[in-house]
């Protein structure tokens, strides 16, 4: 069955410096993969998508890559802030089954100041 | 605002008792979903619906259901067949396909 990996530790960083948080997957090769931030005690919200055929995709302060060879995202937040401490999940597709997404356990990043 | 609201925020049940929980939508989005959030555990899909008056199991629909008779409305009944029903309970909707998924706030549920 598929399988998602996210860094198990929570991650501790420098206000300023870049957060790389990783995800990895096994079993499968999803056709696109997602990545939502959550806060304490509220829903995620939707950051990026990147599709198998691209490398790489920017939004502002945050870079993801997709290497479907490693069957890895590495998400980057760079100069980060205080603001963006909160928990980060990836989501994989499966494959025709109308959306359905995998969700992998999270990592509770801490950006300080 | 669009958006999802799941409510109420906090739900306190009884051992036994059947409980459902209420998500409505004011997105227009077809596809509605229910997951299931326990500590160090990614989401686990527990229904979803593409389309009004159909619905599927997820991964762990046992001890669970829902209805979709309405397109702005996908409420989750937690029976009592739900060997460990205490939870983080996330509904989220989209468009279909490869959209992204738009989350409600979420109901915590406490069965004791």
């Amino acid at each position: 069955s598929q399988k998602i990996e996210q860094n198990s530790e929570a991650l501790n960083i420098q206000e300023g410096k870049t957060a790389t948080l990783t995800c990895n997957y096994t079993n499968y090769s999803p056709a696109y993969l997602q990545w939502y931030r959550q806060d304490p005690g509220r829903g995620p919200v939707f950051l990026l998508l990147i599709r198998e055929n691209e490398k790489e995709k920017r939004k502002e302060r945050l870079k993801v890559t997709f290497d479907t060879t490693l069957k890895q995202s590495l998400f980057h937040i760079t100069a980060s802030q205080p603001a963006d401490s909160a928990t980060y999940l990836c989501a994989l597709d499966m494959m025709n089954q109308g959306g359905k997404l995998i969700f992998g356990q999270g990592t509770e990043l801490s950006v300080k100041p | 605002d669009g958006g999802i609201t799941q409510s109420p925020k906090y739900l306190f049940r009884k051992e036994g008792q059947n409980v459902t929980l209420s998500c409505e939508q004011n997105l227009n989005h077809d596809a509605m979903y229910w997951y299931r959030q326990d500590p160090g555990q990614g989401l686990r899909l527990i229904y979803y619906s593409q389309i009004v008056n159909d619905f599927q199991k997820g991964d762990i629909a046992e001890g669970y259901s829902v209805s979709r008779e309405k397109k702005e409305s996908f409420p989750l009944t937690v029976t009592s067949a739900q060997k460990n029903p205490t939870a983080f309970y996330l509904c989220a909707s989209n468009e279909g396909g490869n959209s992204p998924l738009h989350f409600g706030n979420g109901t915590r549920l406490t069965v004791t």
